[in-house]
């Protein structure tokens, strides 16, 4: 079965620092591209970042580049997301998200598995 | 604002068709790249609902469907249920951002 676990939210205040991270399991994780996804409470869905499998591109939102950076670990089946100079905007929950399928040519599908999310608050 | 536009709320009563759009622009869904559709009931992860524009993952009933024409697209509910209270998102990808965008939401509300 396919599990996502976010881990590394909580309460910090602007201009710190949290590195959150999603655990996988179940699925062949090197092979999938991953996405950072977030939500801001009451809010709609926030495409924040994406890796590819083979851990050579990282993409990210226009507004976020510069701040976040995405990494993982295919070793640890494990995708990072290192969120620094936090601002009370960044407030979500985030979710990883995995592509229901990718291949040579790429991913597509959507995104078929979510984590539960963590929650990040960022306030003075 | 969002990349792809929604109606914030549609509503309907139990056993009604709805319909719920989703309008984007000739760098996504008019550039060709897929539309995937995703339901969110409170406190809880998104759902994968359609992909592809128009595909059911297994265990998604046939009251939903989707449709994609130009640079739109529409998720569909027939025989509306208290159940499908929910808040419905569409996605697709954007070549002018190199990234996934997203609907602002809707909101259902079965009357």
């Amino acid at each position: 079965e396919v599990q996502l676990l976010e881990s590394g939210g909580g309460l910090v205040q602007p201009g710190e620092s949290l590195r959150l991270s999603c655990a996988a399991s179940g699925f062949t994780f090197s092979s999938y591209d991953m996405s950072w996804v977030r939500q801001a409470p009451g809010k709609g869905l926030e495409w924040v970042s994406s890796f590819s499998g083979g851990g050579d591109g990282a993409h990210y939102a226009d507004p976020l580049k510069g701040r976040f950076t995405i990494s993982r670990d295919n070793s640890k089946n494990t995708m990072y997301l290192q969120m620094n100079s936090l601002r009370v905007e960044d407030t979500a929950a985030y979710y990883c998200a995995k592509p229901k399928y990718c291949d040579r040519s790429g991913c597509s599908g959507g995104f078929d598995r979510w984590g539960q999310g963590t929650l990040v608050t960022v306030s003075p | 604002q969002s990349v792809l536009t929604q109606p914030p709320s549609v509503s309907g009563a139990p056993g009604q068709r709805v319909t719920i759009s989703c309008t984007g622009s000739r760098s996504n869904i008019g550039a060709g790249y897929d539309v995937h559709w995703y339901q969110q009931l409170p406190g809880t992860a998104p759902k994968l609902l359609i992909y592809a524009n128009n595909f059911r993952p297994s265990g998604v009933p046939d009251r939903f469907s989707g449709s994609k024409s130009g640079t739109s697209a529409s998720l569909a509910i027939t025989g509306l249920q208290a159940g499908d209270e929910a808040d419905y998102y569409c996605q697709s990808f954007d070549s002018s951002l190199s990234g996934s965008v997203f609907g602002g939401g809707t909101k259902l509300t079965v009357l």
